[in-house]
């Protein structure tokens, strides 16, 4: 079964940095991009950024260039997001979610999902 | 960017009955249309690819239609596990956006 497990939230000041981490396993990872999306308390759904199958391209939402970097090994079937010089407005549930393989973009399988907050 | 508007933002409806939620892009996404579903605390669910492609596991009571701007989701006939929060999103381009979502309720 295909399973994504996400780590890495947690309570962090403004201006702070936090390393969230997604382990996948049940499927190739490496045959895949992979997303996170976001949601903050009581909203929708936010996509934040995408990475190709090598890593070679990665595509982020306006909000978070220049902050925040995907990353992935897929020696290690794990996928990272890099959360620098944090803000309030990026509180949420973070998911990573795997992107289908038929090209048309929609994210056939989600982690559970890590809160982090931004708070002093 | 590519907006996405869904209506209505929230329903009230019974079991048996049938809805449709609507989705609205600003330009046209041919057929890069998704849908899911999300209930409180659980991560989103895919149930419609694509525009009209149901997604294995999902009830055959779930269907979606249209293309260009417009787009459909359709519940034939609503059971009680299908009260949740439904997002439309595109994937035609960078960035990936979804609508503000629908609210079904009871």
């Amino acid at each position: 079964d295909v399973q994504l497990v996400e780590s890495g939230g947690g309570l962090v000041q403004p201006g702070g940095s936090l390393r969230l981490s997604c382990a996948a396993s049940g499927f190739t990872f490496s045959g895949y991009s992979m997303s996170w999306v976001r949601q903050a308390p009581g909203k929708g759904l936010e996509w934040v950024a995408n990475i190709k199958e090598d890593g070679g391209e990665k595509y982020y939402v306006d909000s978070v260039k220049g902050r925040f970097t995907i990353s992935r090994d897929n020696a290690k079937n794990s996928l990272y997001l890099e959360m620098n010089s944090l803000r309030a407005e990026d509180t949420a549930v973070y998911y990573c979610a795997r992107v289908g393989s038929s090209g048309w973009s929609f994210l056939d399988y989600w982690g559970q999902g890590t809160l982090v907050i931004v708070s002093s | 960017d590519i907006q996405m508007t869904q209506s209505p933002s929230s329903l009230s409806a019974s079991v048996g009955d049938r809805v449709t939620i609507t989705c609205r892009a600003s330009q046209s996404i041919s057929i890069y249309l998704n849908w899911y579903q999300q209930k409180p605390g659980k991560a989103p669910n895919l149930l419609i690819y694509a525009a009209s492609s149901l997604q294995s596991g999902v009830p055959s009571r779930f269907s979606g239609s249209g293309s260009g701007t417009d787009f459909t989701l359709t519940i034939s006939s609503l059971q009680p596990e299908d009260f949740a929060t439904y997002y439309c999103q595109q994937g035609y381009s960078t960035p990936i956006t979804f609508g503000q979502g629908t609210r079904l309720e009871i």
